[in-house]
């Protein structure tokens, strides 16, 4: 079974501090995916990856970074975290998308940002 | 435009009572359809994927079906187990992934 693990399931940060959220897969993926879920919005694309150290601005990219140093680990990066930050994030992995691979999810992190 | 609508936004059912929940999609060169189980505070779990009209797969009280336009997720005889928000996704042949807004079923025993 493809597993993705985001290593933090809540989290509360103070405003301005700077925020890590790690994610591993375990399915030798190349693409991995970083949403935010808001309700009434949906999900959201922040930042992808289709390759080590290779990125991809998603939908809502603005106040995010991202970095992915070795295959399996995809990390979210929130310099200066602020309260409308505050959210469910989720990571994800697949192998190709445009051959119709699945992607799969992890189990969530949820961040509050006070 | 790509996109993905699922209806009803909200369905309560009772137990025992078998329904279907509509995903309509339009996006340039379909390359897989994905139906998502979500609980509450959690990430989505994956159930299915579609790849082409007329594919059917199920999965205990879970049958998901596809078309041209759309595919429907048929759950028969549910259980208040069964709760939980339903999401819908497709992939088109430019590699992009477009998520419809979910549809949440309630099953009350």
């Amino acid at each position: 079974d493809v597993k993705v693990t985001q290593s933090s399931r809540y989290l509360v940060k103070r405003t301005g501090e700077k925020v890590f959220l790690e994610c591993v897969q375990d399915m030798d993926h190349e693409n991995m995916f970083w949403y935010r879920q808001d309700p009434g919005l949906g999900l959201r694309l922040i930042y992808f990856s289709y390759d080590v150290k290779m990125k991809e601005k998603g939908d809502i990219p603005e106040g995010y970074s991202v970095s992915r140093e070795k295959k399996e680990r995809f990390s979210l990066i929130l310099e200066s975290a602020s309260t409308n930050q505050t959210s469910m994030y989720l990571c994800a992995s697949s192998l190709l998308l445009s051959s119709g691979n699945t992607i799969y999810f992890g189990e969530g992190s949820w961040l509050t940002v006070v | 435009e790509d996109q993905v609508t699922q209806s009803p936004e909200a369905l309560r059912l009772q137990e025992g009572e078998s329904s279907s929940l509509n995903c309509s999609y339009t996006v340039s060169g379909l390359r897989g359809l994905f139906w998502y189980r979500q609980d509450p505070g959690k990430g989505p779990e994956f159930l299915f994927t579609l790849y082409s009209a007329g594919e059917e797969k199920e999965k205990e009280r879970l049958k998901a079906t596809l078309t041209k336009k759309e595919s429907f997720l048929h759950i028969t005889a549910p259980k208040p187990e069964d709760s939980a928000t339903y999401l819908c996704a497709v992939s088109s042949n430019t590699g992009k992934l477009i998520f419809g807004q979910g549809t949440t079923l309630q099953v009350k025993p």
